[in-house]
């Protein structure tokens, strides 16, 4: 089945630093993929959507200078966190949906990243 | 605006047991309904519903929807230790084919042996 695969799993990282996140999917190639984010305790919230080629598309309250998305190919969309601060601790996840079973197919999500910002 | 609420929130049982997770929604333009379960990593999937009245069915796991009514359950029969974990309702969001899902606050279940 479709696999999406993320790096790294766990980051801890000091405030003001930048943070890169990799996700990758890796028996096929998916031109969109989508960026969640889960505080403690709450649910999914999509963060911003990948384009492969173009630009990314941002959700409401995102702010697309903070989190830089990048679509470098049709398998890779990396999520860098700039100047990262302790309340941008959170559960990054990537996920994307295999084109060849169509439109309507479920996402499948890669293992997530927990970012901790001391 | 597009929402998606579980219940229970939260809940114990003992191996064995048969739980019953429900979800409601409310969405424009209604596609399909999705179960995930997420233990300590990232959600895996489970179903996807999209017909009211047919039931899906994976081992010890089954799923309907009720398109009329707006909700749909998860049953898991036998349950184990193993089962545990934040079981997600979510349904797309929007008119297009998009990857945003509109996710429910998750059951978390807590089987005991």
């Amino acid at each position: 089945g479709a696999v999406v695969s993320q790096h790294p799993s766990r980051v801890i990282c000091k405030s003001g630093t930048s943070v890169k996140i990799e996700c990758r999917s890796l028996d096929f190639q998916a031109t969109t993929m989508f960026w969640y984010r889960q505080f403690p305790k709450q649910s999914l919230m999509l963060m911003a959507t990948s384009n492969e080629g173009s630009k990314a598309t941002y959700e409401q309250g995102v702010e697309k200078d903070k989190f830089l998305i990048n679509h470098a190919s049709l398998t890779l969309s990396t999520l860098t966190v700039t100047s990262a601060h302790p309340e941008d601790s959170s559960f990054y996840i990537c996920s994307a949906r295999d084109p060849h079973r169509g439109l309507g197919s479920p996402l499948h999500f890669g293992n997530g990243t927990r970012l901790t910002v001391t | 605006e597009d929402k998606v609420v579980q219940s229970p929130l939260s809940l114990v049982v003992h191996e064995g047991d048969t739980v019953t997770l429900n979800c409601s929604y409310e969405v424009t333009n209604f596609r399909s309904l999705l179960w995930y379960k997420q233990e300590k990593k990232a959600p895996t999937f489970l179903f996807m519903l999209t017909s009211s009245g047919i039931e899906k069915k994976s081992g010890r796991l089954s799923s309907i929807l009720d398109k009329k009514e707006l909700f749909s359950i998860l049953n898991i029969t036998a349950t184990q230790t193993g089962d545990s974990a934040v079981y997600l309702c979510a349904v797309p969001h929007g008119s297009s084919n998009t990857g945003k899902l509109i996710f429910g606050q998750g059951t978390t279940l807590q089987v005991k042996p």
